[in-house]
């Protein structure tokens, strides 16, 4: 594809249930973040990929939060036991590889715990 | 957690007004800036890439300076459209980690 997808584009959940959020990166981008933003806040980091390599995993919050990237493309977010503070959009980011290089967001999934 | 501040958090200006807004950061261990736009109801978009002190980068009517000793970033827009309206996100990168350190960002609305 063009650009980055993520899937779904809103989420709905009720609170305790499991979700998952799926991240399509642009074809051959070695690098994939995670990002958290809250209504008002700029995007906060999550986790960072180097292929299928999980480099950094310090953002998540708690761990109800799950991020792979078997394959080196896809990834996936999965949040367990979704509690209402963990409303947000989620956001998706690939690049080329290394600080330097811009990355290219995805639209984001709005999740809304109930 | 580092700090990245961004002010204003919000501007009103008139179409054709010049325009500017600051992003501060730590000024240790600066690796590098990002600039972003993120216009409302699509994805944030890369501006610049900003890597050495005094670095100076433009893009049309959009042009950005970095100060990594002070640790600040200016981003300028001359002749402001009602198409600049958007939310501008800067990211702060250090060398101790692959994280990049968004702002709360600056919301501009160009008025016609």
């Amino acid at each position: 594809g063009a650009g980055v997808s993520q899937s779904p584009r809103y989420k709905v959940a009720k609170r305790g249930q499991d979700v998952a959020l799926r991240c399509d990166p642009i074809s051959g981008h070695v690098s994939l973040f995670w990002y958290q933003q809250a209504l008002g806040q700029g995007p906060e980091f999550l986790t960072y990929f180097q292929n299928e390599a999980q480099l950094d995993k310090s953002g998540l919050p708690s761990d109800r939060f799950f991020a792979e990237r078997p394959e080196g493309s896809v990834s996936t977010l999965k949040i367990q036991r979704t509690q209402q503070e963990d409303s947000a959009v989620y956001l998706c980011a690939s690049s080329l590889g290394g600080e330097i290089n811009e990355q290219y967001f995805g639209p984001g999934t709005r999740l809304t715990v109930t | 957690i580092l700090n990245v501040e961004q002010s204003p958090q919000s501007l009103h200006v008139q179409e054709g007004d010049s325009t500017n807004f600051t992003c501060s950061f730590p000024s240790s261990n600066f690796y590098a800036l990002h600039w972003y736009r993120w216009e409302t109801a699509k994805s944030p978009e890369a501006l610049f890439v900003m890597t050495l002190n005094g670095d100076e980068k433009k893009k049309g009517r959009i042009s950005a300076t970095l100060n990594t000793k002070e640790g600040y970033s200016y981003l300028y827009i001359k002749g402001s459209q009602p198409e600049d309206s958007a939310t501008y996100l800067c990211a702060f990168i250090g060398y101790t980690g692959n994280q990049f350190y968004f702002g709360t960002g600056t919301s501009l609305t160009v008025i016609p």
